[in-house]
Parts: C-alpha cells; sequence; structure tokens
C-alpha cells in the first residue's frame, strides 16, 4: 500500500513563527505536491516537484517555500506564519509516469495561527 | 485561467439510485482526467481515472469522458450511504500540474 505520511495531524502557531510541514513517502514517486484546501476554494497548488531538489510554483506559492533535499521527503515551509494561512494541508505524491499518475494523499495537516 | 467547473451541490439521491456528477474543464490539451472522493475531514482518495473518449467501468461507478464538449461525469449506480461524500474532479495538461474543482457534495438518502 502507498504511503504518504505528515508530520503533524494538528498544529498551533503564532503569528510571525517559521512553521515546518513535512511529508513523506515510501513509494519511491518522482512528484510531490503540496496543497492547501480551504471551504469554498477547493484545493490549490502551492509548489511541487519532479525529482530531488527540483521545486515548482505552483499557483499560489506566495509566502511558502519548499525543500526536497531526499526524494522521499518534501518539506513546506511557511517563513512568518499569518493568520491567513491558517488551513487544511495536503501533501501528495505520485509517479512521473502518465500511465500511471495516480496522486496519493497523506492524511493532512490542519495548521491553526493566532 | 484554466479551471475545472463543478456543482458545489448538496446533491441528494436516494439509496439504490444513480447518482449523477458532472464536470467540465476549460483546458482543451488536458490528457488525464480523475475524480477522487472524500469524506469530511479526510484527504481525497482516487476512484477512477479516465483518458479517452468513453466510458470507463469499475464496480458501481461509470466515468464518462467527451474530449469534444470538454465535459467530464461520474455515475454511482446502487448509491449507498457510504458513498455520501465530496467528489472532486481533476484533469491534468501537458505542464503535468492537476487542477482540481472545488468539489460536488453528494448526500445518500437511506
Amino acid at each position: 500500500d502507498v504511503k504518504v505520511t505528515q508530520s503533524s495531524r494538528y498544529l498551533v502557531k503564532r503569528t510571525g513563527e517559521k512553521v515546518f510541514l513535512e511529508c513523506v513517502q515510501d513509494m519511491d514517486h518522482e512528484n510531490m505536491f503540496w496543497y492547501r484546501q480551504d471551504p469554498g476554494l477547493g484545493l490549490r497548488l502551492i509548489y511541487f516537484s519532479y525529482d530531488v531538489k527540483m521545486k515548482e510554483k505552483g499557483d499560489i506559492p506566495e509566502g511558502y517555500s519548499v525543500s526536497r533535499e531526499k526524494k522521499e521527503r518534501f518539506s513546506l515551509i511557511l517563513e512568518s506564519a499569518s493568520t491567513n494561512q491558517t488551513s487544511m494541508y495536503l501533501c501528495a505524491s505520485s509517479f512521473r509516469d502518465r500511465g500511471a499518475d495516480t496522486q496519493y494523499f497523506g492524511p493532512g495537516t490542519r495548521l491553526t495561527v493566532l | 485561467q484554466k479551471e475545472v467547473e463543478q456543482n458545489s451541490g448538496p446533491l441528494s439521491v436516494p439509496e439504490g439510485a444513480i447518482a449523477s456528477l458532472n464536470c467540465t474543464y476549460s483546458d482543451r490539451v488536458s490528457q488525464s482526467f480523475f475524480w477522487y472522493r472524500q469524506y469530511s475531514g479526510k484527504s481525497p482518495e482516487l476512484i477512477m481515472s479516465i483518458y479517452s473518449n468513453g466510458d470507463k467501468e469499475d464496480g458501481r461507478f461509470t466515468a464518462q469522458l467527451n474530449k469534444a464538449s470538454q465535459y467530464v461525469s461520474l455515475l454511482i449506480r446502487d448509491s449507498q450511504p457510504s458513498d455520501s461524500a465530496t467528489y472532486l474532479c481533476a484533469s491534468r495538461g501537458r505542464d503535468d500540474k492537476i487542477i482540481f474543482g472545488k468539489g460536488t457534495r453528494l448526500h445518500i438518502l437511506p
């Protein structure tokens, strides 16, 4: 079974704090993604990565950065958390091969910024 | 702006009936299409993927794709209360990014 794990299920941080969200997958997937999901706005892509040390901006990268030092791990960083970054954050991974491009999601991290 | 549009619902369907979920997409070069199911408080899980025009069946689920009309649908036969969830339609274009719709809430009435 594909396993995508995220470091925390719930997280509460203060405005201005630096926040790290970790995602690990065990299926040797090339692609990894970070989304946020908000009521009425759906899933929005923040950043994605096709390979180690590679990163691409998604639709809403402002206020976020990412790191992919190892193939199985993709980290999302909030440099200075703000209240408008309160959201559900979902990590996903997939193979690069388009014939097998199902995205597998982690359980999500619900982040609250006070 | 590439978009995937869905009716937000809620769509209420009696148990045992057919639930029909629809989706349109704006990017003509989209190659792959997906239906994900998301239970409240959980993460999305893939139900169906479809890549070519026509129907694709898997158990009680049938995905339909019409590239000329830029239209994707999901039919759920013999609807069960456990099918109550939000269904996300998604498409992938040549840039490998997947665009998700905002989802349709489905409620199966016992």
